[in-house]
């Protein structure tokens, strides 16, 4: 069965204070890779998308990287607006277009 | 910068009514998608659609529920005889490609009363 699984469930940094976040999936096949970022009460908003291993794509203070059984987030001297949750979701190859997400995990970076 | 659009923002309803939920994707976007997130869990896959016809449904997505593209913009979700279990946060989904980024509404939501 395709799963995500993310740790840690909570994360709390002081301002500047970098991290990482885990998503380790087992998925038959993968299409994509996907990290969103979720404000309470707001829908999913992408952040990167990683298609094959050893892939890594950086935005800001934001960097995702890509193995064959786990991607990490990591955090680059974050500031309180990096509070949030973030969430992995997989899409396997195939047929389907469906997003399999993980928990998240619930960053909150104190100034 | 396109955006997928949701309404309403928060529908309350009584056990047993139907309720429609609705979402305009991305203009020139041709795979749709529903989720759910109940309170504290998982985003949940519902159901994809493209060409006017749905590829792939979770089994949660039961007699109860069917999806419809009514026009060229709209994509509803309908449930037609709502449980207290259905109340959730509803969001919609959208991409250009098969397999490409899905871009997500702020979503709907939905209290079971």
């Amino acid at each position: 069965e395709d799963q995500v699984t993310q740790s840690p469930e909570a994360l709390r940094l002081q301002e500047g204070e970098s991290s990482s976040l885990n998503c380790s999936y087992t998925v038959s096949g993968l299409r994509g890779l996907f990290w969103y970022r979720q404000d309470p009460g707001k829908g999913p908003e992408f952040l990167f998308t990683l298609y094959s291993a050893g892939e890594e794509k950086e935005k800001e203070r934001l960097k995702a990287t890509l193995t064959k059984k786990e991607s990490f987030l990591h955090i680059t001297a974050p500031k309180p607006e990096d509070s949030a949750t973030y969430l992995c979701a997989v899409q396997a190859r195939g047929n389907t277009g469906k997003l399999i997400f993980g928990q998240g995990t619930t960053l909150q970076v104190k100034p | 910068e396109p955006e997928v659009t949701q309404t309403p923002s928060h529908q309350v309803t009584q056990m047993g009514q139907e309720v429609i939920l609705r979402c305009v994707p991305i203009s020139n976007h041709l795979y749709f998608y529903w989720y759910r997130q109940i309170l504290g869990q998982k985003v949940e896959f519902l159901v994809s659609f493209y060409n006017n016809e749905i590829s792939e449904k979770s089994e949660i997505f039961d007699d109860q529920f069917s999806v419809e593209r009514p026009d060229g913009s709209n994509f509803t979700l309908k449930i037609r005889s709502t449980k207290l279990e259905d109340s959730a946060m509803y969001f919609c989904a959208s991409s250009e490609v098969f397999g490409d980024t899905q871009y997500f509404g702020p979503g709907t939501r939905l209290t079971v009363l």
